[in-house]
């Protein structure tokens, strides 16, 4: 069955860099594009960024634009979500989630939080 | 990238219907077919409940569903179960490979 399983969340000081790990199973990694998905505690669901199947071809939200990096390790069947300059409004726990057809989401992780906080 | 509206919470019984609705612009939700649903229970992740706007996946019951007019997404669950008392967020694709959630409503069960 379709595992997703994030890493990497922690507290971090603004201004300061992370870097999140989403580890895939049950499915053929490299065939699917993934996103990272973020929910700020008691807030909303915010979509952050995609990645083509091939890692080619990546879109973000405009609030992560320039600060964060999607990436992926085919090989390794690993998502990565790279957080640079981080501000006390990324506080929030990070999903990944498998694409389908471009469209919808339709298998998540469990989430990872990360905190930003001095 | 402006938030989907949908109302902060509704309510229902068993014995009735409960629509939710989820107002976007021609940008997003009136744009494109590629309108998904979410249930998402405390501190759980999110589950997917209907895609392309009124299409069901495997396990999911049928007693929900889900459609579209104009920029105004709905989805409708008859006869809610205790178990369904939870969070639904809508999301639609928004063009150049971008999505945008709606900002989500509490289900609570009578």
């Amino acid at each position: 069955q379709v595992q997703l399983v994030e890493s990497g969340g922690g507290v971090v000081q603004p201004g300061r860099s992370l870097r999140l790990s989403c580890a895939a199973s049950g499915f053929t990694f490299s065939s699917f594009g993934m996103h990272w998905v973020r929910q700020a505690p008691g807030k909303g669901l915010e979509w952050v960024a995609f990645i083509w199947s091939d890692g080619n071809n990546k879109d973000y939200a405009d609030s992560v634009k320039g600060r964060f990096t999607i990436s992926r390790d085919n090989s390794q069947n690993t998502l990565y979500l790279q957080m640079n300059s981080l501000r006390a409004e990324d506080t929030a726990v990070y999903y990944c989630a498998k694409d389908r057809t471009s469209d919808y989401f339709d298998y998540w992780g469990q989430g990872t939080l990360v905190t930003v906080s001095s | 990238q402006s938030a989907l509206t949908q109302p902060r919470s509704v309510s229902g019984s068993p014995g009735q219907s409960v629509t939710i609705s989820c107002t976007g612009t021609s940008s997003d939700v009136g744009g494109y077919k590629y309108v998904s649903w979410y249930q998402q229970h405390p501190g759980k992740a999110p589950k997917l409940m209907i895609y392309d706007v009124n299409k069901r996946p495997s396990g999911v019951p049928d007693r929900f569903s889900g459609s579209k007019s104009g920029n105004t997404a709905s989805l409708t669950i008859s006869g809610p179960q205790a178990e369904d008392e939870a969070d639904y967020y809508c999301c639609s694709y928004a063009g150049s490979y971008t999505w945008v959630f709606g900002g989500g409503t509490k289900l609570t069960v009578l």
